[in-house]
């Protein structure tokens, strides 16, 4: 079964400094790792992927994210948090053709 | 047609009523997944279809619930004899088989009174 923690219910960072929130997968196989965020009332909007090849990964908005296959984690990162990053953001797994799991969400608030 | 289109957006019912939503995916997406999320969690996986085949629902979908794509294209879920641990917000996303993520659509919030 796959599964994903996001061990951080809440994240503040201040406007201007870097932000990370952190995401750790369990899955039988190679894992397909997803950042999605989402506004009051919205659905999900997707942020990034990890599917293969390089671990780093560049998504929308300036996010990044790095697979971590020894730590099996897959933290989302910000260089320079802004005000209008606050929102809720959801860490998920697929493990082939298996349908996507998220995690529990992560709070982000950036105040100015 | 540039998303995941569900409908309504908000529904307001009272306890033991049924209820209907509407997803209209991207029209060459092959694939439809239905969730649902509650307050607080993140959302929780119910049934997905390729074409007009089910081919996995959730225990989470109990015998009240049922989904639906007749043609291949849009899809129902309908909550029968509607209960307050119901009220969510029930999130429809699409995909080609071929691909690894989701597009999702704005989600219909119930709530059940």
């Amino acid at each position: 079964a796959q599964s994903v923690a996001q061990p951080e219910d809440q994240v503040n960072v201040a406007e201007g400094n870097p932000l990370t929130v952190k995401c750790t997968y369990s899955v039988s196989g190679n894992p397909y790792l997803f950042w999605y965020v989402q506004y009051p009332n919205r659905g999900l909007q997707f942020l990034l992927k990890y599917i293969t090849g390089d671990n780093l990964v560049k998504g929308s908005y300036g996010f990044e994210a790095e697979f971590n296959k020894s730590q099996t984690s897959f933290h989302l990162k910000k260089p320079s948090a802004l005000v209008s990053d606050s929102a809720l953001y959801f860490c998920a797994v697929r493990a082939g053709n298996n349908d996507m799991r998220f995690g529990a969400g992560t709070r982000l608030t950036v105040k100015p | 047609d540039t998303g995941v289109s569900q409908n309504p957006r908000h529904k307001i019912t009272k306890r033991g009523q049924n209820v209907t939503f509407r997803c209209d995916p991207i029209s060459e997406h092959n694939r439809l997944y239905w969730y649902r999320q509650t307050l607080g969690q993140g959302p929780e996986f119910l049934t997905y279809f390729q074409n007009e085949a089910q081919l996995e629902k959730s225990r989470l979908l109990s015998d009240r619930f049922s989904a639906e794509r007749p043609k291949g294209s849009f899809s129902t879920l309908e909550i029968q004899r509607t209960e307050q641990g119901d009220s969510a917000m029930y999130l429809c996303a699409s995909s080609l088989a071929t691909s690894y993520g989701y597009t999702f659509g704005s989600g219909t919030r119930l709530t059940v009174v």
